[in-house]
């Protein structure tokens, strides 16, 4: 099972902010947090990932609680091509190599 | 976007049959993995690969067979083909595997239907 919860769907209206939630209260500290998304009926696109701290990149920026039990996912200025689910991802350790166990992800709804 | 290749992208096969699908990288990435996307369960992890005939079994790797010959091919294997594997299929490649960081570059998938 995923060791992630997130909401089953969002909205957000285009050229806002759209903030994503995950829970991840079992994270181990040698984890790392991942997202990707998937748009319809592509394969999985890669995010962005971190440890500890905020980490921005040209897509998003990722925000880390202090006790890494939860992260947000923040597209800064959505538009409608960033309609997908979004999956929050805990690197398993231990497991297959490489190993990334997608949950039911978030269903971002990007309208105009 | 990653060079990774999947085909074919769709098959119609009938039950008790052999089916194969490719996965083709042009990355020179060392592990390559497939997975099986079906409603409800996200994507789960069929086999992975951590090198030229270096192969592992995943979450559901029951009725698939994979070999990997050369670094940028990577194939999937069902024997005898059931209904229950109807599904999309997905390749994944990626540099560094246990180690981290470890991003995963998708393909595009193939669908395929077992009557």
């Amino acid at each position: 099972d995923a060791k992630t919860t997130q909401p089953t769907s969002m909205d957000c209206a285009e050229g806002r902010a759209a903030n994503l939630p995950c829970n991840h209260s079992t994270i181990s500290g040698n984890e790392y947090v991942y997202w990707y998304r998937q748009i319809h009926s592509q394969g999985p696109q890669y995010i962005i990932h971190g440890l500890k701290n905020n980490e921005t990149n040209e897509m998003a920026s990722l925000i880390i609680t202090e006790d890494r039990k939860s992260s947000t996912l923040i597209l800064p200025h959505a538009t409608l091509r960033d309609t997908a689910v979004y999956y929050c991802i805990v690197r398993v350790r231990g497991g297959s190599q490489g190993n990334l166990i997608f949950g039911k992800g978030t269903k971002l709804s990007v309208k105009p | 976007d990653a060079g990774i290749t999947q085909s074919p992208r769709h098959k119609v096969t009938e039950t008790g049959t052999p089916v194969t699908l490719r996965c083709h990288q042009t990355e020179n990435h060392r592990y390559m993995y497939w997975y099986r996307q079906d409603p409800g369960h996200g994507l789960r992890l069929i086999h992975y690969s951590y090198g030229v005939k270096d192969t592992d079994k995943g979450e559901v790797s029951d009725g698939y067979s994979v070999s990997r010959s050369k670094t940028e091919d990577f194939l999937l294997t069902l024997e005898s083909a059931t209904s229950s594997q109807t599904s999309v299929y997905f390749c994944a490649i990626s540099e560094s595997g246990d180690s981290d960081p470890n991003e995963q570059f998708f393909g595009p998938g193939t669908r395929l239907t077992v009557l």
